[in-house]
């Protein structure tokens, strides 16, 4: 079954450095999404992307956050300068064509941990 | 924002007993979904509800869409070992909107 794949497993960054998250969606979708789970709490969501644009975000999805699908097939989650309080798991997710009927597939996640 | 409250938040049970856990909110939601989730991993799709009243089955997973769009149960029938994760409800409001809103999930623990 296609699954969405994220790399790395595990990144550790210092305070203010940038880290970018990279995941491949499940190729025939059209939707994208970023969700992150802090550490025992639960999954909450940063942004959806469709069509080379952010199509919905929240509040935490500030101007430290941004989204590319820079070719074909990758999804990327650039956090521009890192603070302890996004240490979390970050998972991507891609739904197909009918996002409102289609569910979200999630990928294994990447455990970000900013020292 | 909208929120969900699931219920409860952890449960011990003995292998073979049958389980319910739910989620409610105060605004209606037009699709519900229950995922999975083992440690150190995503959440996995159970099941996926799309219509109020509708009841759905997954082996020996059930759950159904309230009638008021405002609820969601899963039931498991007979447990197994392997049952043992975090077990999230999750509601899309439609609306313009795709972004799903998670509870905080139910914790099974499964006793052989």
């Amino acid at each position: 079954e296609p699954e969405v794949t994220q790399t790395p497993s595990h990144q550790v960054t210092q305070m203010g450095q940038e880290v970018i998250l990279r995941c491949v969606p499940i190729s025939n979708h059209l939707y994208f999404y970023w969700y992150r789970q802090i550490l025992g709490q639960k999954v909450e969501f940063l942004v959806s992307f469709y069509n080379n644009e952010i199509s919905e975000k929240s509040e935490i999805f500030d101007d430290q956050f941004s989204v590319e699908r820079p070719d074909g097939s990758n999804f990327t989650l650039k956090i521009r300068s890192t603070k302890l309080e996004d240490s979390a798991m970050y998972f991507c997710a891609s739904t197909g064509e009918s996002s409102y009927n289609s569910p979200l597939h999630f990928g294994n996640g990447t455990r970000l941990t900013v020292t | 924002g909208q929120q969900l409250n699931q219920s409860p938040q952890s449960m011990f049970i003995q292998e073979g007993e049958d389980v319910s856990m739910n989620c409610t909110s105060s605004s209606i939601f037009n699709t519900w979904l229950w995922y999975k989730q083992d440690p150190g991993e995503g959440p996995v799709l159970l099941i996926a509800l799309y219509k109020a009243g509708e009841l759905t089955s997954n082996g020996r997973l059930t759950a159904q869409f309230g009638i008021t769009r405002k609820d969601s149960f899963l039931n498991i029938s007979a447990s197994i070992p392997s049952d043992v994760g975090i077990y999230f409800c999750a509601g899309r409001s439609g609306a313009g909107s795709y972004q799903l809103t998670f509870g905080k999930g139910t914790k099974l623990s499964v006793i052989p």
